[in-house]
């Protein structure tokens, strides 16, 4: 069975504090995606890396796809209130449209 | 226009009753999903469907049965209501296939059924 480990699993931060979540398994994966979830709502595609050792930049939010495609981190720079929200690791295994979700990192960001 | 809809939104019943949950998707996409979400956010798939064809069926009790009446519909029916089985149900639907270079598609969840067994 395949395992996406998160940590932390809460975060609890200031305006304009960065933060790094983390996302770690045993198997190795083909890609890996990042959904942001807000209460009430289904998850929402942040951005998906391929490539061991890719780094994708989205406005504050940077991604790094681990160079063994077994792990991957997610930087937040400054962040914001609108920021709070689930923070969801994806693999996916080569069969398009299997997905093994993380266990998930709740961000709270407070003024 | 909503993408994903599910209904209904809030599902309360009694344990031992049968129920249903309705998604329907307008994107035009080949493949819809049923996820499950306990109370510690953990999500994992239960089914896919491509093209009305069941091609994941993870390890689910039988008491759920998808059924995809066409493409753009996925409902899920459960007998027999647990109280374990309380949890959000998403629905989500994606093209079918990756965008070139990414290996992985895009998947397009719905706003999710919150079902309360008592």
């Amino acid at each position: 069975t395949q395992l996406l480990e998160q940590s932390p699993q809460f975060l609890s931060i200031q305006e304009g504090e960065n933060l790094t979540v983390y996302c770690n398994s045993s198997s190795v994966f083909s890609s890996l995606q990042w959904y942001r979830q807000e209460p009430g709502e289904g998850p929402v595609l942040l951005v998906t890396v391929v490539t061991g050792g890719e780094v994708k930049k989205l406005k504050r939010l940077t991604f790094q796809f681990g160079d063994a495609r077994k792990d991957s981190s997610l930087h937040i720079t400054a962040a914001q209130p609108g920021d709070t929200g689930l923070y969801l690791c994806a693999g996916g295994t080569g069969t398009a449209s299997k997905l093994t979700f993380g266990t998930g990192t709740r961000l709270q960001v407070t003024l | 226009d909503t993408a994903v809809s599910q209904t209904p939104k809030y599902l309360v019943t009694q344990m031992g009753n049968d129920k249903s949950i309705k998604c329907e998707q307008n994107l035009g996409h080949d493949t819809m999903y049923w996820y499950k979400q306990d109370s510690k956010k953990f999500l994992k798939i239960m089914f896919s469907y491509n093209n009305k064809e069941l091609i994941i069926n993870e390890t689910v009790p039988n008491r759920f049965s998808p059924k995809s009446p066409d493409k753009a519909h996925l409902n899920l029916h459960i007998n027999s209501l647990e109280l374990g089985d309380s949890a959000v149900y998403f629905c989500a639907s994606s093209q079918g296939w990756p965008p070139p270079g990414q290996l992985q598609e895009t998947q397009y969840f719905g706003p999710g059924t919150r079902l309360l067994v008592l």
